[in-house]
C-alpha cells in the first residue's frame, strides 16, 4: 500500500534560519505529492503541490521538488518567520486509491 | 469562491450517543472526502462521496457512515459513540478529475 514517512519533530528554529523537513514516500504508479500546513485549532491548508517527477511546487517562500529517483518531496524554506510556526504534513494522492495518504506531521516552532 | 464549511465546529457527546456532522463543499466541487485526525493515529481516510455515491471507503467500523446530497453537501454519522471517537473530523472537497483536495476547518468531537 501507499505510505509517507516524514521527519520526526518537533523542530525548533530561530527566525531567519533555513528549514528542511524530509519526506519520502512509497506508492504504486505516479502519485501527486502535497504539503499541507495546519495552524492551531484549524483545518489543513494546501501549501504546495507537484504532480509529476521533477516538478517543483512553491508558495510563500516554501519549495519542494518531486524526486522520483529517491521517492522524496522535501520541504524547504530559506528564511523562516515566527508566523511559520505550525504543523506540516506531507501527503500523496494516488489515483487508484482515490485518497490522500499522510505522513505523521512535523511540528515547527520558530523563535524570535 | 467560498471555502469548505463544516458544522458544527465543536461537539460534546456522551458514550452511546450518535452524532451527525455536515460539510458544504466549494462551489463546483462534487467529490467530498472525510478524514479523522487523532494524536495517536494521525490523519486517516474515512470515505469519499461523488454524485451521491460512496466511491471509496477506509478501514473504519460500520458505525461510521455518510451520505451526499444532490447539491454535493455531505454528512457523516457516527452511531454508538465510543471514547476513542474523540477526534477532529475533517472534510475535504475536490473538483472532478483533479487530485487536489481542499479542507474545511474541521469539527472537533469530544466523547465523554
Amino acid at each position: 500500500g501507499n505510505s509517507v514517512t516524514q521527519m520526526e519533530g518537533p523542530v525548533t528554529l530561530s527566525e531567519e534560519a533555513f528549514l528542511t523537513i524530509n519526506c519520502t514516500y512509497t506508492a504504486t504508479g505516479y502519485p501527486s505529492l502535497f504539503w499541507y500546513v495546519q495552524y492551531p485549532g484549524e483545518g489543513l491548508q494546501l501549501l504546495l503541490k507537484a504532480t509529476k517527477a521533477d516538478d517543483k511546487g512553491s508558495n510563500k517562500g516554501f519549495e519542494a521538488t518531486y524526486r522520483k529517483e529517491t521517492t522524496s518531496f522535501h520541504l524547504e524554506k530559506g528564511s523562516v518567520q515566527v508566523s511559520d510556526s505550525a504543523v506540516y504534513f506531507c501527503a500523496l494522492f494516488s489515483g487508484s486509491a482515490r485518497q490522500l495518504t499522510f505522513g505523521s506531521g512535523t511540528q515547527l516552532t520558530v523563535l524570535p | 469562491k467560498a471555502g469548505v464549511t463544516q458544522t458544527p465546529r465543536y461537539l460534546i457527546k456522551t458514550r452511546g450517543q450518535q452524532v451527525t456532522l455536515s460539510c458544504s463543499p466549494i462551489s463546483g466541487h462534487r467529490s467530498v472526502s472525510w478524514y479523522q485526525q487523532t494524536p495517536g493515529q494521525g490523519l486517516q481516510f474515512l470515505f469519499e462521496y461523488f454524485s451521491e455515491t460512496q466511491r471509496n471507503k477506509g478501514n473504519f467500523p460500520g458505525r461510521f457512515s455518510g451520505r451526499q446530497f444532490s447539491n454535493s453537501r455531505s454528512e457523516m454519522n457516527v452511531s454508538t459513540l465510543e471514547l476513542g471517537d474523540s477526534a477532529l473530523y475533517l472534510c475535504a472537497t475536490q473538483e472532478s478529475g483533479q487530485e487536489t483536495q481542499y479542507f474545511g476547518p474541521g469539527t472537533r468531537l469530544l466523547v465523554l
